[in-house]
């Protein structure tokens, strides 16, 4: 089976701007996670996505938001980008959820200027 | 709120020889999940070990083997007959769940170089 897969791998962006990141997970997984990787923050959960609706939700702004086709596949959106939004993005899918085995992407790795 | 602390943020072992990096965490939920993450230099993550927490018997994956201690909210991982593959950044983990929603925490990592 392919592994999950992010496109693109990297982006510079500038402030204001907006960006849309995409994941397409690992045939027959439902569930599709994003966390956001910065040196300062770690390793922080974003939103997961289960059957085109998001079941869970991180502690971050309305700017980042996400969905999810039919496919599985799922796309991250960031409006308004702000500096402190550049990190690696990383994608994970699993079966059914973020609580079994999560299968990660090779991240997107988003730059702002 | 729940934390999940790893102290050591850099280790090193030589080929071969075991070494335990360290986890604890902090909830006051009773059902949880607990996972170590290895992501190496190529940076894709990828899981090492999952625990549940209502199972007392620690989980093992091969060379990796956990030993969890929930009364103590520790979770360290031990890697036996260390290999310069296992060289990488070390994620642990824990994600509880309330009512159908849940959150996944990460520690801060532990970065472990194996030397030849």
């Amino acid at each position: 089976k392919a592994g999950v897969t992010q496109t693109p791998r990297y982006l510079i962006k500038t402030r204001g701007q907006q960006v849309t990141l995409s994941c397409s997970p690992i045939s027959g997984h439902r569930s599709v996670s994003w966390y956001q990787q910065t040196p300062g923050q770690g390793l922080q959960f974003l939103f997961e996505y289960f059957s085109e609706t998001q079941r869970n939700k991180g502690n971050f702004p309305g700017r980042f938001s996400g969905r999810q086709f039919s496919n599985s596949r799922s796309e991250m959106n960031v409006s308004t980008l702000e500096l402190g939004d550049s990190a690696l993005y990383l994608c994970a899918s699993s079966i059914n959820s973020a609580k079994e085995t999560q299968y990660f992407g090779p991240g997107t790795r988003l730059l702002v200027l | 709120a729940q934390t999940v602390t790893q102290s050591q943020p850099e280790m090193s072992v030589q080929e071969a020889e075991t070494v335990t990096l360290s986890c604890t965490y902090d909830t006051s939920e009773n059902n949880y999940y607990l996972f170590w993450y290895k992501q190496p230099p190529s940076r894709q993550m990828i899981l090492v070990i999952r625990q549940e927490a209502y199972k007392q018997q620690n989980a093992t994956e091969n060379r990796f083997s956990v030993n969890f201690q929930k009364a103590a909210k520790s979770f360290s991982l031990k890697i036996s007959d260390s290999q310069l593959g296992d060289t990488a950044m070390y994620f642990c983990a824990f994600i509880h769940t309330t009512s159908g929603t849940y959150k996944y925490i990460f520690g801060t990592g532990t970065r472990l170089k194996v030397l030849a």
